[in-house]
């Protein structure tokens, strides 16, 4: 059974810092991971997607990158601002025994806040 | 395109009571999937649907029940709610012939059992 772990549960730091955030991993065999952003009382917004093939994936100030092999996943987060606070999921994609269902499996979280 | 829509936002039942919450996508996905989200925790997946007809079991599936009757509705049912089952539900969608197969959500439906 895939599990997914997120580390450290809650950060924070000063506006302008760059942060890691960690996601890891258990079951090497993953089609694809997704990091999502969800803001208190919202829904999920879809960050960055890597697919299994891919090292990296970079958008805007946010580079995530994929380590298979050691079943790690990272969110980089450049100059961070205010409005960067929010918790970040990171999931991970795998095909059921059963053929074409999939599980995406999700981490409990890194809850961020950035202080201005 | 609307993407995936959930009603209701919100919702509060009494315990025994029975609702269901609705999903819909416009994408013509044919996998659709519900989840929950209790506090402090991530998403656990609760049933999934690869099609229309079929559906299958997730994680946490004990008091739910589903059914895929079209490819752009996939309903889930609370038989008789309880406390445990206070939560956050998503619904998401995606495609099987899009690689690398994104899930796209719909923004949640809050649900409270007193």
């Amino acid at each position: 059974k895939q599990e997914v772990t997120q580390i450290p549960a809650a950060l924070s730091v000063p506006e302008g810092e760059n942060l890691v955030l960690n996601c890891s991993f258990t079951d090497s065999a993953i089609y694809n991971l997704q990091w999502f952003r969800q803001d208190p009382g919202k829904g999920l917004t879809s960050l960055l997607l890597i697919q299994s093939s891919q090292r990296e994936q970079t958008s805007g100030r946010l580079n995530a990158s994929l380590d298979k092999s050691s079943g790690r996943s990272t969110l980089y987060i450049a100059a961070s601002q205010p409005g960067d606070s929010a918790t970040y999921l990171c999931a991970s994609l795998i095909f059921l025994s059963s053929g074409s269902a999939r599980q995406l499996t999700f981490g409990s979280g890194t809850q961020l806040t950035v202080l201005p | 395109n609307a993407g995936v829509t959930q009603t209701p936002k919100f919702q509060v039942l009494k315990t025994g009571q029975s609702m269901t919450l609705q999903c819909a996508q416009d994408m013509n996905h044919e996998y659709m999937s519900w989840y929950r989200q209790d506090p402090g925790m991530g998403l656990r997946l609760i049933h999934y649907s690869v099609g229309a007809g079929i559906t299958d079991q997730g994680e946490v599936p004990n008091g739910y029940n589903v059914s895929r009757s079209t490819t752009e509705d996939f309903p889930l049912r609370l038989l008789s709610a309880a406390p445990s089952q206070t939560s956050v539900y998503f619904c998401a969608s995606s495609s099987p012939l899009a690689y690398p197969y994104e899930q796209y959500f719909g923004p949640g439906t809050r649900l409270t059992v007193t």
